[in-house]
């Protein structure tokens, strides 16, 4: 099973500030996507990266979000200005293989904002 | 847009088999997966179903009919650790993994 590091585990901000989670595979792969789930509700779409580039984005991904692979191997989403409502688990996920459909997700990320 | 439907919990005692049953509506269907998830915890694969019949690994076996718009996971020989939510996932479109998600079936495994 392909690994997915995600940092940091557990993130505390003030309403506001700006937010950057990582995920870093362990092996190299083009194809990265975002999920979110807020306490108690579904998994939810953010956003596909491929090649550096968006792919495909939900109707969450606004203009307050943002991703990137700034140095070719860890892959970022910014949340620039933080509301409560962003208070979730954060998970980057990868596909295993080629075409085989196995999803993988991260251990995922825990924001909490005040 | 795709509407998931599955049961919210269930209860089983160990030992026993569970089936939970997923329905969907959408459009441009290519693929359904099921997922556990333990309170707190990321997702975990457990199974990808595109054509229609029985996937079977091990305790777990998934099912799909695409002209129904069912799939059902059938978790065998419970045991305690099987309780946890589970998570159906449509994919939408091919070139993309693009899951919408239902709300998760809560199992709980009693002794």
């Amino acid at each position: 099973e392909p690994e997915v590091t995600q940092t940091p585990s557990h993130q505390v901000t003030q309403m506001g500030q700006e937010v950057i989670l990582r995920c870093v595979p362990i092996s190299n792969h083009l194809y990265f996507y975002w999920y979110r789930q807020i306490l108690g509700q579904k998994v939810e779409f953010l956003v596909s990266f491929y090649n550096n580039e968006i792919s495909e984005k939900s109707e969450i991904f606004d203009d307050q979000f943002s991703v990137e692979r700034p140095d070719g191997s860890n892959f970022t989403l910014k949340i620039r200005s933080t509301k409560l409502e962003d208070s979730a688990m954060y998970f980057c996920a990868r596909i295993w293989g080629q075409g085989h459909g196995e999803l993988f997700f991260g251990e995922g990320s825990r924001l909490t904002v005040l | 847009g795709q509407n998931i439907d599955q049961p919210t919990e269930m209860t089983a005692t160990e030992g026993a088999i569970v089936q939970i049953n997923c329905t969907y509506q959408t459009s441009g269907f290519n693929g359904l997966f099921w997922y556990q998830q333990h309170a707190g915890e990321a997702p975990t694969f457990l199974s990808y179903n595109v054509l229609d019949g029985l996937e079977e690994k091990g305790r777990f076996s998934s099912f799909l009919s695409r002209s129904k718009g069912y799939s059902y996971l059938l978790l065998k020989e419970l045991q305690m650790k099987d309780s946890a939510s589970y998570l159906c996932a449509v994919r939408v479109g091919r070139s993309d993994y693009k899951l919408s998600f239902g709300a998760g079936t809560t199992v709980t495994v009693r002794a």
